[in-house]
């Protein structure tokens, strides 16, 4: 299997500054399709997880333009240019290249 | 309007069994394989099953493998999964997520989460 490791673990941010987030596969995740498909969820205290991010760098459907995902082979990153009150939540990349799905660990993104 | 809406959670002793359900709205059901994801208390998210659109290719976690069966019935837009020889660890919360199809990215859409506690 696939094993999805996040750093760091826990975020405090300052609102109105930016906030990263990495990911690290312990293997290429080039489908043989030719795509990547490595995403970012989002999920806020109490709710579902939300999908932020598909394939590195594509934005999921009224996602803010400050979530930015960038990355290949087996580094990729979660960028939050400004954060929001509304940000705070635990981020998880996803490989979805392979089954099983794998799950990073989670990071906690809070305000300081 | 994307809808997945999942039932069959609930209080279960060790050993025993459930049946959840996913009932899907909004999408073409049959055009999409489909995930179970679940959440125990205070943990992060861990995938537990997956099944293909057409119900030609099944796909379990380790931890599941044996004890659980993914299935669906494209007729009536519905995804299941049967639970047996529950444990313990199996408590969580339960997400059904729409995985790869003609037109949304993996894990595109998700539930509101069934919750399963398995203790006598």
């Amino acid at each position: 299997d696939i094993v999805m490791t996040q750093t760091p673990l826990s975020s405090p941010v300052t609102l109105g500054q930016p906030a990263s987030i990495s990911c690290r596969s312990s293997q290429g995740l080039v489908h043989s399709d030719g795509n990547t498909y490595l995403s970012w969820l989002q999920q806020r205290p109490g709710q579902p997880p939300r999908l932020l991010i598909y394939k590195i760098s594509n934005r999921f459907s009224g996602v803010p333009d400050r979530f930015s995902g960038s990355g290949a082979g087996t580094d990729f990153t979660l960028k939050i240019s400004r954060v929001e009150a509304e940000d705070v939540g635990v981020y998880y990349c996803v490989q979805a290249t392979q089954f099983p799905r794998t799950f990073g660990q989670g990071t906690k993104v809070e305000v300081k | 309007e994307v809808q997945l809406l999942e039932s069959g959670g609930g209080l279960v002793q060790p050993g025993g069994s459930l049946r959840l359900s996913c009932a899907a709205s909004g999408f073409t059901f049959s055009n999409f394989a489909m995930s179970w994801v679940r959440q125990a208390p205070g943990k992060g998210l861990e995938w537990v099953s997956g099944i293909s659109g057409s119900d030609s290719g099944t796909y379990y976690a380790d931890s599941v493998k044996g004890r659980f069966t993914i299935s669906r019935d494209n007729s009536k837009n519905t995804l299941y999964l049967q639970m047996n020889s529950l444990r313990a660890e199996d408590t969580a919360v339960y997400f059904c997520a729409t995985d790869y199809g003609s037109y949304l990215p993996q894990l595109a859409y998700w539930g509101q989460g069934t919750l399963v506690t398995v203790s006598s």
